[in-house]
């Protein structure tokens, strides 16, 4: 099972929208709902910020949303802050796999 | 609310056996699914398995047969064994809480480095 493709980095300036992008298969995130986002900063465990592609958890800031195409899933970020600067994992069930992560994407707030 | 801590040597020698445990607080064990996810230094994310008490297990293919997963309801905990360990293994291991629906992990370890050298 490949790992999900994402871009090494996106950015941004404070208030900008920025979007990420993560790309499976037809047996990963093009055949099921279960595509999970998580936030990490540096030296801390990984964050959720959205599941099952559009639902966030309680506490997260509705600036994050998520959303499918295909076999792309993709997180925005809108209103950009600070706070933001971190690392951004996606990760999609996959049957009988299960679970393949995405190689990860830094965001950058200018 | 679910807290988790991982615990365990932080070195481990090559071709030995790395051994972590998970202690669960604010839920029983017996409740959830659990996994161990890794990340080697400035890599990404790797899920290893995740086990239910009730003895339902999935471990990640590409470590073969090394790894083993446990659960000890007697101590809210669960554990990680990985046998004939390389430098390859070295990484910040995290334990996490699985969903009910099982598609995503909602409560995280702070995580713990295992080094593998000699």
């Amino acid at each position: 099972q490949s790992a999900l493709t994402q871009p090494r980095s996106v950015s941004g300036s404070p208030g900008q929208t920025v979007t990420i992008s993560c790309t499976g298969t037809s047996s990963d995130v093009g055949r099921y709902d279960y595509v999970s986002w998580y936030q990490q900063h540096p030296g801390k465990a990984p964050k959720l910020v959205i599941y099952e592609v559009i639902k966030r958890p309680s506490g997260v800031p509705d600036r994050f949303s998520g959303s499918k195409s295909g076999i792309t899933a993709s997180l925005t970020i809108a209103g950009l802050q600070a706070e933001d600067e971190a690392d951004y994992y996606c990760c999609s069930y996959a049957g009988s796999f299960p679970y393949v992560f995405g190689t990860g994407t830094k965001v950058a707030v200018l | 609310q679910v807290q988790l801590q991982e615990s365990g040597p932080g070195l481990v020698k090559p071709s030995e056996t790395l051994s972590l445990t998970c202690t669960v607080s604010g839920g029983s064990v017996t409740n959830s699914y659990w996994s161990w996810i890794r990340q080697p230094p400035g890599k990404g994310l790797e899920w290893l398995g995740y086990i239910y008490y009730g003895g339902d297990t999935k471990y990640n293919p590409s470590l073969k047969s090394r790894v083993t997963m446990s659960v000890d309801t007697s101590k809210n905990l669960f554990s990680l064994k990985l046998t004939s360990v390389t430098a390859a293994d070295t990484a910040v291991y995290y334990c996490a809480k699985i969903d009910v629906w099982g598609s995503f992990w909602d409560y995280w370890g702070q995580g713990t480095l295992v080094t593998v050298s000699s």
